[in-house]
């Protein structure tokens, strides 16, 4: 258990839907990053948040859209979902947010299917 | 255009023998590379770094090797056990970047 949480653990919705994934890194991990995996891919970095502000960002589509809150915890907005969505989205955390010099620790993932 | 390039989808290993999982990278900004392993239904589990400083990383039963001029890295499993049969994530950052991670290898160990 990394101690990073993630709901839901499944996700089954229609194309042109939004949906929120939720994230709870783990206790004194300031920074979340957000993480697709598609069939046959590696992870793909869709964004990364610190301390509440935006300080990195990946390959996410304009349709997609995070936050972190003052209580730490992220949200991952997907709206108008495409069948193209379908895929593992995983949220990690680390203490510093910077990858040469802390470990990112990863939830278990979200699994989204669009139909 | 792929930054981190795992060759190879998969690999089988009896048990006791080594593993030996491959991985090569475009980018010479990269400085800080990770192992992370995967089983089915979990998150990727954090196994081993290595700074671009060193050449080679041991903890345990896992070592590894960074060989910069051939951007190349290998991450060793001696001796290999069933329990290890799992993905294998190489990742790379630069300069305080993020992760770019490979698309992984499946290690099979065969008891």
């Amino acid at each position: 258990d990394s101690g990073v949480t993630q709901t839901p653990k499944h996700l089954i919705t229609a194309t042109g839907q939004r949906v929120t994934l939720r994230c709870s890194p783990r206790s004194g991990d300031l920074s979340v990053y957000w993480y697709q995996q598609s069939l046959d891919q590696g992870l793909q970095f869709l964004i990364q948040y610190y301390n509440g502000e935006e300080r990195a960002k990946g390959n996410i589509l304009e349709r997609f859209s995070a936050q972190q809150f003052p209580d730490l915890h992220s949200e991952l907005n997907l709206s108008s979902l495409e069948l193209g969505d379908s895929a593992l989205y995983f949220c990690a955390s680390s203490v510093v947010g910077l990858a040469g010099a802390d470990t990112q620790y990863f939830g278990p993932g979200t699994r989204l299917t669009v139909l | 255009d792929q930054q981190v390039k795992q060759n190879s989808p998969s690999l089988s290993v009896q048990e006791g023998r080594i593993s030996i999982l491959n991985c090569d990278y475009t980018n010479s900004m990269f400085d800080y590379f990770l192992w992370y392993k995967k089983y089915p239904a979990e998150g990727p589990t954090f196994l081993i770094s290595i700074s671009s400083i060193k050449d080679k990383n041991e903890d345990g039963r896992f070592t590894v090797f960074l060989n910069k001029s051939a951007k190349h890295l290998s991450l060793h499993i001696v001796p290999s056990q069933p329990g290890d049969s799992a993905v294998y994530f190489c990742a790379a950052s630069g300069g305080y970047s993020t992760l770019t991670f490979g698309k992984g290898t499946m290690l099979l160990v065969s008891p």
